[in-house]
């Protein structure tokens, strides 16, 4: 089945952007999608379809894919974007595969 | 509003099985497929099993990890998507959370979740 990569950790400083990415094999021609889980809660879907952001999230999360990687960038970094991020697209057999996650620390 | 509750989970043995319960409100629910989710201790967002809309037959699909043992079904009167696994072993001991995607034959992104239930699996 398909695999994503992320990196297990991240961390940034207030105010600093963070890049979180994801990697697969020509994962630019499939529709990554994005989620924030903050500890005890439900994931938020805060990037789909590599760009796109839902009703309700910061224009301070943004997407982008191409080639093997995709990325999730958060500018502005606040204290309540600490999270695990998790990539995920539906493989060419219909299964949703996930990103193994990154936890992001806000230092 | 688009509302998703789970229900049913708990602490059971190893071996037996169980059955959740994901209520929804706020949609046409016989429009959508169904989908389940899993996070264990100290693991990432697991996939493990979605059913289509009736439109497209109310067919299944799981993950590879679980295949066997788990049983997706909708009560579309109801409004009521279920998850029955069995011969539980302790590693299905995580949150099992619902969530809805867009219509159609298969969704590629979720934006709806409920918030969860807790199963433990321990003798």
């Amino acid at each position: 089945s398909y695999v994503l990569t992320q990196s297990p950790s991240a961390s940034v400083a207030p105010g600093q952007t963070a890049t979180i990415t994801c990697g697969g094999s020509n994962i630019g021609s499939q529709s990554v999608h994005w989620y924030q889980q903050k500890s005890g809660q439900a994931p938020v879907l805060v990037v789909y379809d590599d760009i796109a952001r839902p009703s309700g999230i910061p224009e301070r999360f943004s997407g982008s894919n191409s080639g093997n990687t995709a990325t999730l960038t958060i500018t502005r970094v606040e204290a309540e974007d600490e999270a695990d991020y998790f990539c995920q697209v539906r493989d060419s057999t219909g299964d949703v595969v996930f990103g193994g996650g990154t936890k992001l620390a806000v230092l | 509003e688009v509302q998703l509750v789970e229900s049913g989970g708990g602490l059971t043995q190893p071996g037996r099985s169980l059955t959740l319960s994901c209520s929804a409100s706020g949609f046409t629910f016989g429009d959508y497929a169904m989908s389940w989710f899993r996070r264990a201790p100290g693991k990432g967002l697991e996939w493990i099993g979605f059913i289509r809309s009736k439109v497209y037959g109310g067919t299944t699909q799981y993950a590879a990890s679980v295949k066997g043992r788990l049983t997706v079904s909708r009560d579309d009167s109801k409004s009521i998507a279920y998850l029955m696994i069995n011969s539980l072993k302790t590693a299905d001991t995580a949150v099992y959370f619902c969530a809805r995607g867009q219509p159609g034959f298969a969704s590629s992104w979720y934006q709806y979740w409920g918030q969860g239930t807790v199963v433990t699996v321990s003798s």
